[in-house]
This record gives structure tokens, C-alpha cells and sequence, in this order.
């Protein structure tokens, strides 16, 4: 799992909550990810962090908001839930040892979110 | 039109046959690509890792580079119904902020007794 811990696991949530999610590293990766999975469109990138307090948009980032508080930790909050943000959400992580360079890129085994 | 187009299979292949899984991508600034495979219900497991053209192998798995073509392949030899997953090719452009992968849709193998 490369260091990489997701939480919760599985969350099931009512149309207009907010939700934050987890994602935790132990391998002081400099950038973080968050992709979301659906049937038809594979993954695709949320939003990013580059270091701590430095976060930018992805492809797929309205609705969404990211806060990186800790090199560790990289919060997605989703400020009102809604059933087209149920997926599969992935964290990611990259740039071991500080690198900024592209480097691979290791994933967390996900938190399936179902917004009912 | 996708960035990243990916057939997505499924595939259904024989044990010990050679898969052969395909990528094709239309921006020209991609430089790194990567192939991941995923198992059902898990998080994408990092396979190969390639810069630019050419080819890389790692045991029974053969990346291949064709930047002329835009297109790349990821080859199995002596295929185990172990890997039977779903494969998913991604790519990034040369940059100083880390990695943004664009992902294929992913193919689905399996790997029959």
C-alpha cells in the first residue's frame, strides 16, 4: 500500500451533508492526489497538493474543496453531497523524498462513497 | 475525443498465452507513462514506469513506448489466472509539480484454467 491509508473505507450519506474523507502518508512523499473512479470514465484527478497549504484544481474539482494541513495528511471535503459525487474515491501520492520531478506514483485502496 | 483511449475488453485468454494490452494518446507532450493494475474492489498497484520511447521489462511484463505512434503496450507473457484484473495505462507530460496522470478507461483481463 505504500504508506498510503484512506478514511473511512465506506461511507453512505444523505444528499446535502458534507463529507471529508482521509488521506494519511508515512513515506513524506511531497505531492498528494485525489482521483475519483466511475464505470466509462476511469480515474480522474480532483485536486492536488504540491506541499503543505499548496493545493490546486484538477479536471473534475467542482463540488469539492482539499485542505493539506500536514505534509501526512490530505483532507477532500465535499461541502454538500450530491448522488453524482457517489464513486470511488482514490488517494495518491508521488515525489518520494521531496522530489518535484515526475516520479511514480503510488495509490491507497480507495473509499467507496454512496450519496443517497 | 479522449486523451487516453483504452479497450475496454473484456479480454479472455487461456493460461500461459502472451496478453497484449493497448493504449493509444492524442497529447504529444506526454513523456512518462505507467501502467497500473487494479483488482476488483482494490486501489491501482503500480506495474511498469517508463520515460519516453522504447521498452522496459520486469519478469513477465514488457512495456513498449512508440512516441511516433502515440502508442503503448504492455505485454504478459506466460499469463496466471492471478492476473486476472483490470489494467489501466496512464500517462503525464514532463513537469516540476509532481505527477497528474490521465488515465485509460482500463481493459479487463482474465486469465482462464
Amino acid at each position: 500500500d505504500a504508506g498510503i491509508t484512506q478514511s473511512p473505507r465506506h461511507k453512505v450519506t444523505e444528499t446535502g451533508t458534507p463529507v471529508t474523507l482521509r488521506c494519511h502518508q508515512t513515506e513524506n512523499h511531497r505531492y498528494m492526489y485525489w482521483y475519483r473512479q466511475d464505470p466509462g470514465h476511469g480515474l480522474r484527478l480532483i485536486h492536488y497538493s504540491y506541499g503543505v497549504k499548496d493545493t490546486d484544481k484538477g479536471e473534475v474539482s467542482d463540488g469539492y474543496s482539499v485542505s493539506r494541513s500536514k505534509t501526512e495528511d490530505f483532507l477532500l471535503t465535499l461541502e454538500s453531497a450530491t448522488s453524482s459525487q457517489t464513486s470511488v474515491y482514490f488517494c495518491a501520492i508521488s515525489g518520494r523524498d521531496g522530489k518535484s520531478m515526475n516520479t511514480e506514483a503510488f495509490f491507497g485502496q480507495g473509499t467507496r462513497l454512496t450519496v443517497v | 475525443q479522449k486523451e487516453v483511449e483504452q479497450d475496454p475488453g473484456p479480454l479472455s485468454v487461456p493460461e500461459g498465452a502472451i496478453v497484449s494490452l493497448n493504449c493509444t494518446y492524442s497529447n504529444s507532450a506526454f513523456q512518462y507513462f505507467m501502467w497500473y493494475r487494479q483488482y476488483s474492489r482494490k486501489g491501482p498497484e503500480l506495474l511498469m514506469y517508463t520515460y519516453s520511447s522504447g521498452n522496459k521489462e520486469d519478469g513477465r511484463f514488457t512495456a513498449q513506448v512508440d512516441k511516433s505512434s502515440k502508442y503503448i503496450s504492455l505485454f504478459i507473457r506466460d499469463s496466471q489466472p492471478s492476473d486476472s484484473a483490470t489494467y489501466l495505462c496512464a500517462m503525464s507530460p514532463l513537469t516540476g509539480g509532481g505527477n497528474k496522470l490521465t488515465f485509460g478507461t482500463g481493459t479487463q483481463l482474465k486469465v482462464e484454467l
